[in-house]
C-alpha cells in the first residue's frame, strides 16, 4: 500500500518564477492538505482540497493556489516566488468519511523548495 | 484561536534514560491531539493520537501520551530512550468538528537528542 507521494523531492527556483508541486494521496484517501514548513519551524497550514474544491485556507496570500484532480491527487502552485517561500512543502492526505478516522492526516516526505 | 506550545526547543538525554516532551494547547472547543515525529530530511510520521476515549494513548515503540483536559496538556513520555529516537517531535491539535478533516495546528517542535 503506497503512502503519500510527493514530487519533486527538491527544487531550485529564482525570485519571480512560478512553481508547481505534486502530491498523490494514500490509497483510499480523498482529502489533501498542504503545509509549509520553514526551517526550524512547525508546519503551517496552507489549504485543503476535497471533492476538487478548496475547503479550508490558512493565512497565505493568493500567490498560493491549488488544484485537486478526479483521482484525488493534488497540485500546489506558487506564483511570483519570494525568497521567503523557501521551505519544505508537505502534503497530507486523509479520509473524509467516518467518525474519527477522518481526522488522521498522513504526510508525504515533502518537497524542499529553495528560492534564490 | 487554537494554538500549541512546546516549551522545550531541545531536550538532551542519555540513552536508556526516561524523557518527557511537553505540549500545551489552547482551544475553546473539543480537540483532537497528535504527536508527529520527523527524522532528518524526512516528512512527518504519526506517532500518537488522541481522538476520544481513554486519555492515555500508547505507540508501538514505547512512547505514551496523556490527555489532560483540565491542564490542556498532552505531554509525550518514554521510560527508556534509544539512540534511534533522536528526531524532531511535533505536537499538533485540530478541532473536533464533525464532517471535515480539520487543519492541524502545530507547535514549534522539540528536538530530542539522545546521547550514548
Amino acid at each position: 500500500d503506497a503512502g503519500v507521494t510527493q514530487s519533486p523531492t527538491h527544487l531550485i527556483k529564482t525570485r519571480g518564477q512560478q512553481v508547481t508541486l505534486r502530491c498523490s494521496p494514500k490509497s483510499g484517501h480523498d482529502t489533501v492538505s498542504w503545509y509549509q514548513q520553514a526551517l526550524g519551524q512547525g508546519p503551517q497550514f496552507i489549504f485543503q482540497y476535497y471533492e476538487e474544491e478548496e475547503r479550508q485556507r490558512g493565512n497565505f496570500p493568493d500567490r498560493f493556489s491549488g488544484h485537486q484532480f478526479p483521482n484525488y491527487s493534488s497540485e500546489l502552485n506558487v506564483n511570483a516566488l519570494l525568497l521567503g517561500d523557501s521551505a519544505l512543502y508537505l502534503c497530507a492526505s486523509s479520509f473524509r468519511v467516518g467518525l474519527g478516522a477522518k481526522n488522521i492526516q498522513y504526510f508525504g516526505a515533502g518537497t524542499r523548495l529553495s528560492v534564490l | 484561536a487554537q494554538s500549541v506550545t512546546q516549551l522545550d526547543s531541545q531536550v538532551p538525554v542519555f540513552e536508556e534514560a526516561p524523557v518527557e516532551l511537553r505540549c500545551n494547547y489552547s482551544s475553546s472547543v473539543s480537540v483532537y491531539l497528535f504527536w508527529y515525529v520527523q527524522y532528518p530530511n524526512q516528512g512527518l510520521q504519526l506517532l500518537l493520537k488522541y481522538l476520544s476515549g481513554s486519555t492515555l494513548v500508547e505507540s508501538i515503540n514505547g512512547f505514551e501520551a496523556e490527555f489532560n483536559k483540565s491542564q490542556t496538556s498532552f505531554h509525550l513520555r518514554k521510560p527508556s530512550v534509544h539512540i534511534s529516537d533522536t528526531a524532531e517531535y511535533f505536537c499538533a491539535v485540530s478541532e473536533g468538528l464533525r464532517g471535515a478533516t480539520n487543519k492541524l495546528i502545530f507547535g514549534t517542535g522539540t528536538l530530542l537528542a539522545v546521547q550514548p
